[in-house]
């Protein structure tokens, strides 16, 4: 199957800085990217879709502004948490649609913590 | 709008019985399916996947589902329970949006 790379595994950050959470499709072209947060023993909810050369779309209630997404290229989504406090601690996971649309393929996920 | 629905947030079964995981969908069209696995701190692996061709799905580590359409179900079996398989299961949909929407996850637990 296609492998998505997700980097950096794990990241504490102060409290008022950035983090960069960036997402890789390493063997095929990924038009279409996902980012997920996760809390402590809760299921996946869906943040945003980010599209190639074009704006990312937020789900509702996800701050755009607080969480900038840029889809540079058909293989490379980020996601930057701005201004991190520690309720934005979580687990965050990104995906790629496969080229038959027919299956999302998952990285391996970034634990964030901010102190 | 498409969504998945887990019953049970928690299931546990004896080492060597019979795991099964109910997972209830509701769409509109033929939808994709899927079954993913978590282990803490972990990313997620899929298991199996249906996309409309056979209804019985076998996946990873002897993990098999059953497309019902008439039950709008896709339950998640494995006829013996191993140690190895205690994680957070997820199943999730591919809706018309080309979005993978996950139900709440059902942790399953195995007892020695």
């Amino acid at each position: 199957g296609a492998v998505v790379s997700q980097h950096p595994s794990r990241v504490i950050c102060k409290s008022g800085t950035s983090v960069k959470i960036e997402c890789r499709s390493l063997d095929f072209q990924a038009t279409t990217m996902f980012w997920y947060r996760q809390f402590p023993k809760q299921s996946l909810m869906l943040m945003a879709t980010s599209n190639e050369g074009s704006k990312a779309t937020y789900e509702q209630g996800v701050e755009k502004d607080k969480f900038l997404i840029n889809h540079a290229s058909l293989t490379l989504s980020t996601l930057t948490v701005t201004s991190a406090h520690p309720e934005d601690s979580s687990f965050y996971i990104c995906s790629a649609l496969g080229r038959t649309n027919t299956e999302a393929f998952f990285g391996q996920g970034t634990r964030l913590t901010v102190v | 709008a498409q969504s998945v629905t887990q019953l049970g947030s928690h299931v546990s079964v004896s080492e060597g019985a019979l795991v099964l995981l109910r997972c209830n969908y509701s769409s509109s069209v033929p939808p994709y399916l899927f079954w993913y696995v978590q282990y803490p701190n972990q990313g997620l692996q899929l298991l199996l996947k249906y996309t409309s061709a056979a209804t019985l799905v076998k996946g990873i580590n002897g993990f098999e589902a059953e497309f019902k359409k008439s039950e709008t179900s896709f339950h998640l079996t494995k006829p013996s329970a191993h140690m190895s398989d205690a994680a957070e299961y997820f199943c999730a949909v591919l809706t018309s949006y080309d979005k993978v929407i996950f139900g709440p996850g059902t942790s399953l637990s195995v007892i020695p």
